[in-house]
C-alpha cells in the first residue's frame, strides 16, 4: 500500500468552476499535510499546509483534513486556466524531518 | 521561496561515470533533501541532511551518496551512473522547528546514456 494515494486524473473543469482534488494516506500517525502545485517542467511549489482537522482557506484555495478518514482534499474555487498543473499531496509522518511522502499527483486542466 | 539553486540544470552523462549534483541555499535552513521524480512514482526521497555533516538515507538511496560540509551546500553524488538513474532531481529545504514546510529548487534533469 502506498503511503499517499491520489487519483492521477486528468481532471478537467471549465473556467470558473470548483476543482476538487483528493488524497488519502496510510499512516494514522501522520501529522502534517501539504499541497504542492507543479507546472510542467517546473519544480513543486507549496500552496497549502494543514495540520488539524477541518478546513483551511487561503484565497481561492481551501484545504480540508479528516484524520479519522485519513483523507485530505484541496478545493480550488473560480478555477482559472493558470491553475492547470499537476497537484501533489504530501504528508509528513510523525513530525520528523525525514518522513515526507508524496503522492504521484493529479493533473488538472481548466478549460477556458 | 528559500533561495535554492541547483547546478547543473541539465546533464547528459555516460553509464559508469561519476556525477555530482549541487544544491545551494541562502536561507540558512537546517534540513536539506534530495528527491528524484519519475513518472508513475512521484517524488521519492534519496537522502537528507539535518545539519552540517549529518546525513541519512531515504527511500531510494542505493547508488547515491551525499555530503554537507556547509549549511548552504548539499551535494549528491552518483558514484557510477546507471541508466536507471535517469531522472529529474530536486533539492528541497526545510527550516526546522515545526510546520515542516519544504521548499524546492528548480531541479536538475539528468540523462544517463
Amino acid at each position: 500500500q502506498k503511503e499517499v494515494e491520489q487519483n492521477s486524473g486528468p481532471l478537467s473543469v471549465p473556467e470558473g468552476a470548483i476543482a476538487s482534488l483528493n488524497c488519502t494516506y496510510s499512516d494514522r500517525g501522520s501529522q502534517s499535510f501539504f499541497w504542492y502545485r507543479q507546472y510542467s517542467g517546473k519544480s513543486p511549489e507549496l500552496i497549502m499546509s494543514i495540520y488539524s482537522n477541518g478546513d483551511k482557506e487561503d484565497g481561492r484555495f481551501t484545504a480540508q483534513l479528516n484524520k479519522a478518514s485519513q483523507y485530505v482534499s484541496l478545493l480550488i474555487r473560480d478555477s482559472q486556466p493558470s491553475d492547470s498543473a499537476t497537484y501533489l499531496c504530501a504528508v509528513n509522518r510523525g513530525n520528523t524531518g525525514n518522513q515526507f511522502y508524496f503522492g504521484t499527483g493529479t493533473s488538472l486542466t481548466v478549460i477556458p | 521561496d528559500a533561495g535554492i539553486t541547483q547546478s547543473p540544470r541539465h546533464k547528459v552523462t555516460e553509464t559508469g561515470t561519476p556525477v555530482t549534483l549541487r544544491c545551494h541555499q541562502t536561507e540558512n535552513h537546517r534540513y536539506m533533501y534530495w528527491y528524484r521524480q519519475d513518472p508513475g512514482h512521484g517524488l521519492r526521497l534519496i537522502h537528507y541532511s539535518y545539519g552540517v555533516k549529518d546525513t541519512d538515507k531515504g527511500e531510494v538511496s542505493d547508488g547515491y551518496s551525499v555530503s554537507r560540509s556547509k549549511t548552504e551546500d548539499f551535494l549528491l553524488t552518483l558514484e557510477s551512473a546507471t541508466s536507471s538513474q535517469t531522472s529529474v532531481y530536486f533539492c528541497a529545504t526545510y527550516r526546522g522547528g515545526g510546520l515542516y514546510e519544504q521548499y524546492f529548487g528548480p531541479g536538475t534533469r539528468l540523462t544517463v546514456t
